[in-house]
């Protein structure tokens, strides 16, 4: 999906290594999100920004941290991988929070051994 | 009990069928409803939203939506094998967070 562009695709990390996931939209959208997906748990919202300047917590927040860099750009940061959060991530931005739908990145895969 | 329920399958269904795919949510203040389909190792695509109640139709897919009952559902017409996918259910609640479903799987054999 050219809309949002995630990197990296594919990612391997030792535990307790630290990381951090790009997304950018080219779409002028004003919300965006982060999801992991999980077998048998479906996607799970990390966090998300509405709008460029806020941001906030999700379901999952615990071993997170996110940046709204600007409106086109939201990271995902690990600070310490731990295995549990083995995934995949998908980056997702709306035009509006509330009412628009979500379009995807094409996700990264974290294995954390 | 999650807030949006959805059975996970496998749902088999023949070639030319109907496929009937039922999701169901707690939060009465919901208000908006999306299904996306996502192929094995792929992303999740939209395939339609519906905000109000009732049948919502674009080619093979219809959406319909009871508010009063909390359940929205897909409905694919003439299934092809292509359609063989995990359909997701989406909700934007009244907190304006979209909650996605755990998904469910659909297999249409030839």
């Amino acid at each position: 999906n050219a809309g949002v562009t995630q990197t990296p695709k594919f990612q391997v990390l030792k535990t307790g290594q630290s990381m951090t996931l790009q997304c950018a939209q080219y779409m002028n959208h004003n919300s965006m999100y982060w999801y992991r997906q999980d077998p048998g748990m479906g996607l799970r919202l990390i966090y998300y920004s509405a709008s460029e300047g806020t941001t906030d917590k999700g379901e999952v927040p615990n071993g997170y941290n996110v940046s709204r860099l600007n409106k086109r750009e939201f990271s995902l940061r690990l600070e310490s991988a731990a295995p549990s959060q083995t995934s995949v991530y998908f980056c997702a931005s709306s035009e509006l929070q509330g009412s628009s739908p979500l379009h995807f990145g094409n996700g990264t895969r974290l294995t954390v051994t | 009990q999650k807030e949006v329920e959805q059975n996970s399958g496998p749902l088999s269904v023949p070639e030319g069928a109907i496929a009937s795919l039922n999701c169901t949510y707690s939060d009465r203040g919901s208000q908006s409803f999306f299904w996306y389909r996502q192929y094995s190792g792929k992303s999740p695509e939209l395939i339609m939203f519906i905000y109000s109640n009732g049948d919502k139709e674009d080619g093979r897919f219809t959406a319909q939506l009871n508010k009063a009952s909390q359940y929205v559902s897909l409905l694919i017409r003439d299934s092809q094998p292509s359609d063989s996918a995990t359909y997701l259910c989406a909700v934007i609640r009244g907190s304006y967070i979209p909650t996605f479903g755990r998904g469910t799987s659909l297999i249409v054999h030839p």
